[in-house]
């Protein structure tokens, strides 16, 4: 229930090409759900994130669609450029029933972008 | 002028010591986290700490021990280090419980020999 579930575990695109990375959760009670970047020796920085009341958010060439029935949301990186090469994190939370702010993260996903 | 940071940022220590990581955050943020990174990217929370009160304690070895002596520092005490304990710590920090996000240090790399 805590859970979620992050594909593929690696990507390999070309540059200024379409990745997208999709993830899937169970717990119903998840109402905000982010997606963090992180650099190798780096911690993961917020990218985009988006909140179950949308089904679709867009910040330049990041997207995340959003399916509340299924369960499931995905990053789409739209003209993907070798700088976007990092492994990516989705994440759930449950915001409006729990008062912790505790996130789940998923696997995470080594994305390379080739020139 | 650096949000969220740890130190040390490597730390290389044999088994059975004692160690501890610093983290402090410049944003004026009420809640504070630890994380731990295995070997395989997996972040997994530990500990949450809300205006120095205790929130989230995850199913970790009583060897870990946070501390919290004000809302911008949160610190994490390890005893008897354990070779599993090898993993990068992210300290981590957020407004109202994390409605806008977290901001992650750049991490402490813990190796045990």
């Amino acid at each position: 229930q805590q859970q979620v579930k992050q594909s593929p575990q690696s990507l390999i695109v070309q540059k200024g090409g379409i990745s997208i990375i999709n993830c899937a959760y169970e717990n119903t009670a998840f109402d905000y759900f982010p997606w963090y970047q992180q650099f190798p020796g780096k911690g993961p920085a917020l990218l985009i994130a988006i909140r179950p009341d949308v089904s679709e958010k867009k910040e330049g060439r990041f997207t995340i669609s959003f399916n509340k029935s299924a369960k499931q949301f995905s990053l789409h990186i739209m003209d993907s450029q070798p700088g976007d090469s990092a492994t990516y994190f989705c994440a759930a939370s449950a915001m409006s029933s729990s008062n912790t702010g505790k996130l789940i993260f998923g696997q995470g996903t080594t994305l390379q972008v080739k020139p | 002028d650096t949000a969220v940071s740890q130190t040390p940022k490597y730390l290389v220590t044999q088994m059975g010591n004692d160690k501890s990581i610093k983290c402090e955050q410049n944003l004026g943020h009420d809640t504070m986290y630890w994380y731990k990174q295995d070997s395989k990217k997996f972040l997994k929370i530990m500990f949450s700490y809300n205006n120095k009160e205790l929130i989230i304690n995850e199913t970790v070895p009583n060897r870990f021990s946070p501390k919290s002596p004000d809302k911008a520092h949160l610190n994490l005490h390890i005893n008897s280090l354990e070779l599993g304990d090898s993993a990068v710590y992210f300290c981590a920090s957020s407004q109202a419980r994390g409605t806008y996000g977290y901001t992650f240090g750049s991490g402490t790399r813990l190796t045990v020999v």
